[in-house]
């Protein structure tokens, strides 16, 4: 089975620009949650996605977005970048939501300038 | 709220044992998570407990206290390649089901 992949893999915007990311899971994964790693913060839940739906959302504002596709393809969105967006976007997918673990992807990497 | 907390740094060399201590404090709990994480990579699923006591898998075992908040992760027979930033992650529980919290992790460094 192909593992979780994410595009772009690298990034740069400038502020104010917005930004998609895209994630595909594992197939026959429908459950897929976001994460912001950066190296003050650690890893931060953004949203989780499931059978299209966000069940779950993390203290983030609201220009960051994401929407979940019938083929459980996920995309998340940041508009208005600000300097402190510049993290590594890591996807995660798991077979249902609840306990099963997570398998993540490579991330992306955005740098905003 | 959410804490969960893990040592920064830790070193140890080749053939040797180490534990990562991992103590949390949620509000919710329906498991606790071990990833690894080599620099640049995205983090690897290594354990999974929701029951107290101890999970083996191969050289790495992972134990959990729920009384205690309380996990660790061991590390037998170190190889260099275990050198990576290992995260404890606590999945909530209720209506924010599947939702994991993550320490900030631990680096660990095995030296020859």
């Amino acid at each position: 089975k192909a593992g979780v992949t994410q595009t772009p893999r690298y990034l740069i915007k400038t502020r104010g620009q917005q930004v998609t990311l895209s994630c595909s899971p594992i197939s026959g994964h429908r459950s897929v949650s976001w994460y912001q790693q950066t190296p003050g913060q650690g890893l931060q839940f953004l949203f989780e996605y499931f059978s299209e739906t966000q069940r779950n959302k993390g203290n983030f504002p609201g220009r960051f977005s994401g929407r979940q596709f019938s083929n459980s393809r996920s995309e998340m969105n940041v508009s208005t970048l600000e300097l402190g967006d510049s993290a590594l976007y890591l996807c995660a997918s798991s077979h249902e939501t609840g306990n099963y673990e997570q398998y993540f992807g490579p991330g992306t990497r955005l740098t905003v300038t | 709220g959410q804490n969960i907390d893990q040592p920064t740094e830790m070193t140890a060399t080749e053939g040797a044992i180490v534990q990562i201590n991992c103590t949390y404090q949620t509000s919710g709990f329906n498991g606790l998570f071990w990833y690894q994480q080599h620099a640049g990579e995205a983090p690897t699923f290594l354990s999974y407990n929701v029951l107290d006591g101890l999970e083996e898998k191969g050289r790495f075992s992972s134990f959990l206290s729920r009384s205690k908040g309380y996990s660790y992760l061991l590390l037998k027979e170190l190889q260099m390649k275990d050198s990576a930033s290992y995260l404890c992650a606590v999945r909530d529980g209720g209506s924010t089901l599947g939702r994991l919290y993550f320490g900030r992790g631990t680096q660990l460094t095995v030296w020859p």
